[in-house]
Order: C-alpha cells, then structure tokens, then sequence
C-alpha cells in the first residue's frame, strides 16, 4: 500500500521557469512533511520541510505547498537552475514513526 | 562536521551468501535508519534505531536484521541472500526521536549475482 505517491516518474522545465512537482498521500495521521534532492551516486539531501499545522513553507527558491484536506503537497522551484536536475522524493511521517517516501520524480532543467 | 559515512560502497555478494553493512552517524546522532532503494521501488524502510533499541520496522523478511552500538554506529546484515536484495542501500542519521529531517549516508550498491 502506497501511502505516499509522486504520479509523475518524470518532469522537464526550461531554465528559469517554476518547477512544480506534486505529492499525494493517503494517511491522515502524518503530521510532517519533508522533500528531499537525489543526484546519482549520492545519498538523498534534506531540502525542505513542512509541519501540518501549516500550509506554507518557504526557503529562498524552493516553497513546499501543504494541502491537508485534498492531501496533497507540492514543491515550487522558482526559477529553476540545471543544477536543480536530480531525483526529488517527498516523504511523510507522523510523530515518532518512521519516514514514509514516495517513488520519486526525476526533474530535468533544460537550458 | 563530517557527514554520515557507509561502508563499504560496492559490494557483490552470490546468491545463498550474507553480507554486513557498515554505517557511522553524523556526531551527535542518535537515531539511524536503513532503507533499501531499488528502480521504481523508491526508499523503502527497514529499521530505525534509537540508543541502541530498536525503535520500528518495516515489512521486510526476517533475513534483514540490524542493531546499533553504543556510540550510534549501526550494522545491518541480509543473510542466504537472494537475487531481489539487489540495490542501493541508504543509511541515514538524526538527532533523535523528535527530529524530522534525516540526513542520509551515500549509501552503499550491493550486487547479488
């Protein structure tokens, strides 16, 4: 069972434009969310996160967009870099549980 | 403040045999997860430990194990290993029970052949 979901396995922007990528999931007990980059053959990095009592989050070009009754999250890149290309996971917890990740959206940033 | 550091980084290991994974924590660290990720798959969980204990698991077979020293360094070990244990396995640390962000290990490429 899925809990987290990322619909789409792939997305390509022009540099400079807004990346949007989007996060479904499905247990209303998560209280946490985070949002994390992955360049191949490295570790998944910390990027933003967003606690449930909020709907906004925002660090320099990256916001984190919380909607708790459609339950849904979402990550604006604005504007977007070719250095922002990676794999970008969304994950999810409630309190003192574990980490709960979707499959990953791959963001190509084209010049 | 040096990150959180796996070893080894390759592995190739045959069918039937076991493998122990190696993974020091950031300094400080108490908690450490394991996640095994594979194409399509995404991060799936294994175990998290805090102070040495256990503290959840994920819906992995008994062939997965682990456990953490007192200094927070964690093992894992898959034993009679199969083709499907193929993958990249993430190491990841945090300070403890109420810390969210998780910061991960580069994770080390284990090959069943």
């Amino acid at each position: 069972d899925q809990q987290v979901k990322q619909n789409s396995p792939s997305l390509s922007v022009q540099e400079g434009r807004i990346s949007i990528l989007n996060c479904d999931y499905t247990n209303s007990m998560f209280d946490y969310f985070l949002w994390y980059k992955k360049y191949p053959a490295e570790g998944p990095t910390f990027l933003i996160s967003i606690s449930s009592i909020k709907d906004k989050n925002e660090d320099g070009r990256f916001t984190v967009f919380l909607n708790k009754s459609a339950k849904h999250l979402s990550l604006h890149i604005v504007p977007s870099q070719p250095g922002d290309s990676a794999v970008y996971f969304c994950a999810a917890r409630r309190t003192a549980s574990k980490l709960t990740f979707g499959t990953g959206t791959r963001l190509q940033v084209t010049l | 403040k040096a990150g959180v550091t796996q070893t080894p980084r390759y592995l190739i290991k045959t069918r039937g045999q076991q493998v122990t994974l190696s993974c020091s924590p950031i300094s400080g660290h108490r908690s450490v997860s394991w996640y095994q990720q594979t194409p399509g798959q995404g991060l799936q969980f294994l175990f998290e430990y805090f102070s040495e204990t256990q503290r959840n698991k994920g819906n992995f077979p008994g062939r997965f194990s682990g456990r953490q020293f007192s200094n927070s360094r964690s093992e894992m070990n898959v034993s009679t290993l199969e083709l499907g244990d193929s993958a990249l396995y993430l190491c990841a640390s945090s300070l403890g029970r109420v810390d969210y962000e998780q910061y991960f290990g580069p994770g080390t490429r284990l090959t069943v052949t």
